[in-house]
């Protein structure tokens, strides 16, 4: 079953705008990932955050963990039109030999 | 970079009849597998860790007989849906941990499975 909840399940913003992406999950994790999905594709991987780490940046994207609150987020700053698509955390939780638990998503729709 | 190749990425099939998907590791040796399922609009859902030499471990609610998976090298894995019904149509994704204590996993492109 899925152990993440992401919010909002779907996000329009204009082109410029920062999008922010929360993702909640469950138990205990050795990390967190999150992946970008163009429609009908296959993923493509952004960022790892490990457990201990709070905060890590590429690029234009930024994210955040809350181990106490079990909690993530993703920001991405100054958007593209071509950065629409859906974003997915994902959840290697301690115990579970590296298999990932994917979150419901957030599809992010930036518009020129 | 390390490369998971799937095949076929389209595939349409009569209903009834079994398809097998490949999912393999171009260019490192991936002792474990995942198999995913995706409902268009949905997130992945896991259904099944595949370990090289041995039996897959499935998750709640997937039914082993109907979804046979197979990781007989260290570079392939393959899922094959028998009896294949139209509710069974969805987008399938392999994913592969590099090495047996690493925490790197490479996502193959997705199979796309149409059954009519």
């Amino acid at each position: 079953s899925q152990q993440g909840e992401e919010d909002p399940q779907a996000l329009s913003i204009q082109e410029g705008e920062n999008a922010t992406m929360n993702c909640s999950y469950k138990t205990s994790i050795n990390n967190l990932q999150w992946y970008r999905q163009n429609s009908g594709r296959g993923l493509v991987h952004l960022i790892l955050i490990r457990s201990n780490e709070r905060e890590k940046h590429s690029g234009r994207l930024r994210v955040t963990l809350d181990t106490s609150k079990k909690s993530s987020s993703l920001l991405i700053t100054a958007s593209r039109a071509a950065d629409t698509a859906s974003y997915f955390c994902a959840t290697d939780f301690s115990g579970g030999y590296n298999k990932l638990i994917f979150g419901a998503g957030t599809r992010l729709a930036v518009h020129p | 970079g390390a490369v998971v190749s799937q095949h076929p990425s389209r595939v349409i099939c009569k209903s009834g009849t079994s398809v097998k998907i490949e999912c393999r590791s171009l260019d490192f040796q991936a002792t474990t597998m995942f198999w995913y399922r995706q409902f268009p609009k949905q997130s992945l859902m896991l259904m099944a860790t595949s370990n090289e030499g041995s039996k897959a471990t499935y998750e709640q609610g997937v039914e082993k007989d109907k979804f046979l998976i197979n990781h007989a090298s260290l570079t392939l894995s393959t899922l094959t849906v028998t009896s294949a019904h139209p509710e069974d149509s969805s987008f399938y994704i392999c994913s592969a941990k590099q090495g047996r204590s690493g925490n790197t996993i490479y996502f193959g492109e997705g199979s796309w499975l149409t059954v009519v």
